[in-house]
C-alpha cells in the first residue's frame, strides 16, 4: 500500500518563485490536510478539504492556495515564495469517523532563499 | 483561543516509564490523539481518547479527563527506539475536522 505520496521531497527555491507540492492518497479517504512544521515545533494546518470540489483555510494558509478536484490528489501551491515559507510540509489524510488518525506522506522539505 | 500544551524535552532512562503530559483549551472536543514522529520522518498514530479514563495499548497507555482538559502518555519498559517526539492533537467540535496540535514533546531514552 502506498498510503499518503508526496512530492517532491526536497526543493530549494529562490524569493518570488512558484511551485506545486504534490499530494495523493490511494486510501479513499475523504478528508485530507496540509500542514507545516517549523523546526522543533509542532504542526501548523494550512488548508483541509472534506471532499472533492470542497476547501477550507486552516491556521496559516496566507500565501498558499489549494484544490481538490478528485477524491485522490490535494495539491498545495506556493504563488511567490517568501523565506517565511521554508519549512517541511506535512500532507495528511483520513476516513470517515470521529476516532480515525490521520495518515501522513513523508514530507516535503522545502527551502526558500 | 485555543491552545494545546506539553512539556517541551523530557529525559528517561531505559526501561523506566515516563508520563508526558498534554492540557488543552478548546472550542468544544471531539477527541484527542497521540502521535510519535522520529526526527525526519512524519507523525505516526499511537493512541485516541474521547472518553474519560484510561486506554492501554501494549507499552503504550493514554488517559483522558475532559472535565480537567488533560491527558497523558505513559510509556512503559522505554526502549532507546522511543526517542522522539509526541504530539498531542485535539479535535474539535462535531462538525469539523480541523485538529489542533501542541507543539510537542522531545523524549531521549539514555542507556
Amino acid at each position: 500500500n502506498a498510503g499518503v505520496t508526496q512530492t517532491p521531497k526536497f526543493r530549494i527555491l529562490k524569493i518570488g518563485q512558484s511551485m506545486t507540492l504534490q499530494c495523493t492518497q490511494d486510501m479513499n479517504h475523504n478528508y485530507m490536510y496540509w500542514y507545516r512544521q517549523d523546526p522543533g515545533m509542532g504542526l501548523k494546518l494550512i488548508y483541509y478539504s472534506v471532499g472533492a470540489g470542497i476547501t477550507d483555510k486552516g491556521e496559516v494558509p496566507n500565501g498558499y492556495n489549494v484544490s481538490r478536484s478528485t477524491t485522490e490528489d490535494f495539491p498545495l501551491r506556493l504563488e511567490l515564495a517568501a523565506p517565511s515559507q521554508t519549512s517541511v510540509y506535512f500532507c495528511a489524510s483520513s476516513p470517515l469517523g470521529v476516532n480515525q488518525p490521520q495518515h501522513f506522506g513523508d514530507g516535503t522539505r522545502l527551502s526558500i532563499l | 483561543g485555543q491552545n494545546i500544551d506539553q512539556p517541551t524535552e523530557m529525559t528517561a532512562t531505559e526501561g523506566a516509564i515516563v508520563q508526558i503530559n498534554c492540557t488543552y483549551q478548546t472550542s468544544g472536543f471531539n477527541g484527542l490523539f497521540w502521535y510519535q514522529q522520529h526526527a525526519g520522518e512524519a507523525p505516526t498514530f499511537l493512541s485516541y481518547n474521547v472518553l474519560d479514563g484510561l486506554e492501554e495499548k501494549g507499552r503504550f497507555s493514554s488517559f483522558l479527563s475532559r472535565s480537567k482538559g488533560y491527558s497523558y502518555l505513559l510509556l512503559k519498559e522505554l526502549q532507546m527506539k522511543d526517542s522522539a517526539s509526541y504530539l498531542c492533537a485535539v479535535r474539535g467540535s462535531s462538525g469539523t475536522y480541523k485538529y489542533i496540535f501542541g507543539t510537542g514533546t522531545r523524549l531521549k531514552v539514555l542507556a
